[in-house]
């Protein structure tokens, strides 16, 4: 069974700096998908970014990007030039490739972005 | 079209009522997915739908919760004899047919059994 850990309940930042929150994942399977979700107070979850395993290169929106270190089974968020609206929950999640949309969650990171 | 839409977006009910959440997904998506969050846990999966198929239910905590969507469009999750344990926020998320697809969630349900 996969397994997403996220060992940082809660972190803060100051705006405009530069915050990494980490996850590790634990699986067997080759081909899946890692994901960053982003759920601030009251609102629905959406998507920060995706990334494929099978590619090395590590994938980047914007302010947000990852370190996908693949061998680790680490799964890095860094977010630069952090925003007061970047404060909410973030989750790590894992999906097997082919099944169905099943999304192994963490239990989430509580961003804080201080003023 | 503005997105999954959930209804209602809080529940409070006795324990042993039944009580039925609705989702409406994103309309071009075929793909629909229900899950649970809990105080200070992430979404757990539950059910998933292709169009009105549901390919997916085993992960549905007991006999006690049950999943439809009989036209392939809006969804229903119904929980029979609710227990205090069942208060949780209830999240419905859809997709498109690509395989990669992005999830996209709604607000949620949040149920609480008194």
């Amino acid at each position: 069974a996969q397994t997403v850990t996220q060992s940082q309940p809660e972190m803060s930042v100051q705006e405009a700096e530069t915050v990494t929150l980490s996850c590790t994942y634990d699986t067997s399977e080759s081909n899946y998908y890692l994901f960053w979700y982003k759920q601030p107070p009251s609102r629905q979850m959406i998507l920060v970014i995706r990334q494929e395993a099978y590619k090395q290169q590590n994938a980047t929106e914007n302010r947000f990007s990852v370190n996908f270190q693949k061998a680790a089974k680490s799964f890095s968020l860094k977010i630069s030039d952090s925003q007061l609206g970047d404060t909410a929950m973030y989750f790590c999640a894992f999906m097997k490739r082919g099944s169905q949309g099943n999304l192994i969650f963490g239990k989430g990171t509580k961003l804080s972005v201080k003023p | 079209d503005t997105g999954v839409s959930q209804d209602p977006r809080h529940k409070i009910t006795k324990r042993g009522q039944n009580v039925t959440f609705r989702c409406d997904p994103i309309s071009e998506h075929n793909r629909l997915y229900w899950y649970r969050q809990t105080l200070g846990q992430g979404p757990e999966f539950l059910t998933y739908f292709q169009n009105e198929a549901q390919l997916e239910k085993s992960r549905l905590l007991s006999d006690r919760f049950s999943a439809e969507r009989p036209k392939g469009s809006f969804s229903t999750l119904e929980i029979q004899r609710t227990e205090q344990g069942d208060s949780a926020m209830y999240l419905c998320a859809s997709s498109s047919p690509l395989s990669n697809a992005e999830a996209f969630f709604g607000q949620g349900t949040r149920l609480t059994v008194v």
